[in-house]
Formats: structure tokens, sequence, C-alpha cells
């Protein structure tokens, strides 16, 4: 059974930093690319970042919101597992539930969709 | 502020059908394949629909998809209660943004 659960969230002054984590299991990590999506309290969906799996020419890449770009860094470690979300610069308008999520390729394009979820982890950016 | 338009709301009751319209550009849902999600309340999201009319094991007939030019519709015939839930589209888009775009959402009311 595919599972993935988030950890990390919290609550942050603006300007500050959060590391967000994904623990994956019930399937090979390294295949996969993998997204952070947020949802903002009482708002809709939006795709933060991804970052395709380890394997052939897409080892490793990674992709980013506009809104994001330059304050948040995606990682993975795939001895443990694990997706991260290293967030810098924090403002208010990051406030949301940030779901760790699977991609249906090896890539993140066209293609691909969300095939699992996570819980999501609760991040509040508040002085 | 979203690229996807879709109604903020629908609702009907129990038994009947009811569609939920995604409404977008050629730089989007003209060009690529359209996903539906479905997310209960308190839960996190679910796909339901993709490539425009496919479902995942496990995802009942009542549910489907379509696509026309634009546009996209999901479709759920025989309400029940327990589909009452927030409904997203969601595709690819390649102007300006590019990447994996949302519709803002549609709650739907089973009365």
């Amino acid at each position: 059974e595919v599972q993935l659960l988030e950890s990390g969230g919290g609550l942050v002054q603006p300007g500050g930093s959060l590391r967000l984590s994904c623990a994956a299991s019930g399937f090979t990590f390294t295949s996969y690319a993998m997204s952070w999506v947020r949802q903002a309290p009482g708002k809709g969906l939006e795709w933060v970042s991804a970052m395709s799996g380890s394997g052939g020419s897409t080892h490793d890449i990674t992709y980013y919101a506009d809104s994001v770009k330059g304050r948040f860094t995606i990682s993975r470690d795939n001895s443990k597992k694990t997706l991260y979300l290293q967030m810098n610069s924090l403002r208010a308008e990051d406030t949301a539930v940030y779901y760790c999520a699977r991609e249906t390729l090896l890539t993140y394009n066209e293609y691909s969709d969300i095939d699992y979820w996570g819980q999501g982890t609760l991040v509040t950016v508040s002085s | 502020q979203f690229v996807l338009t879709q109604p903020p709301s629908v609702s009907a009751a129990p038994g009947q059908n009811v569609t939920i319209s995604c409404s977008g550009s050629s730089s989007n849902i003209g060009s690529y394949y359209v996903s539906w999600y479905q997310q209960l309340p308190g839960k996190a999201p679910k796909l339901l629909i993709y490539d425009n009319n496919r479902r995942p094991s496990g995802i009942p007939d009542r549910f489907s998809g379509s696509k026309s030019v634009t546009s996209a519709t999901l479709g759920i015939t025989g309400l029940q209660t327990g589909d009452e839930a927030d409904y997203y589209c969601e595709t690819w888009n390649s102007s300006l943004t590019v990447g994996r775009v949302f519709g803002g959402g549609t709650k739907l009311t089973v009365l």
C-alpha cells in the first residue's frame, strides 16, 4: 500500500524558515517524480514544486511555481525514501496545508498526474 | 485568479445527475489532458478522472469525464450523500506560467 506521511509543519514568523518532510513507503521511491501541492485555508489547490525520479536522463530535475521560486528548495533522499521541502523567507501568503504527492511518471511533465496524496501538514506564517 | 474556471458550487438531490464544468484556453485544456480530483471534507484530494475520461482502478463508473475544445466536464450520475465534496479540474498550462494548474474548485452539495 502506497503511503505518504508529511511532517515538519507548524507556526513560523514571517521571514522565517521551515523544512517539511514526506516519508514514502509501499512503492519504488526512485521510480517516480514527486510533488508538493498546497492549499490555503478555505481555498483551492496550488502546485508548488516537483522533482523527477532518479532514473534515466531525468535524474533529480527540479521544478517550482513562480510564487515560491528562489525561496523554496525541493530535494529527496532516496536511501531514506523521503522527500523534503525547504522553505525560506516565508510570507503570510505561504500559510497553507502542504501535501506531498506522487506523480504517475518518472518525470514531471504534461503527461503525468498525481495518483497518491499524503494527509498534509499545516504551515502557518504569522507574527 | 485561476487559469481554469469552475463554478463555485453546484447542488442536486440524491439519485440525480450533475455536471461540473471547467473552462480554459488553447494553452491548457485545448492542448493537454484533463484530470479531476475529489476532496472530501477534511481529507486529501483523490484522483477521480485522468486523460480526460479514464478512471483509476476503484473509481465507480458513476463518474465520467469529457473534453471539448477548451472546456472539460465532470459528470456524476446517481448522486449519493457521500459524493458531497469539492471537485477540482487540473491540466497542464503552456503559456505564461508553465506547469500543472488547477481550477478553483466546485463545492458539490447533495441536498
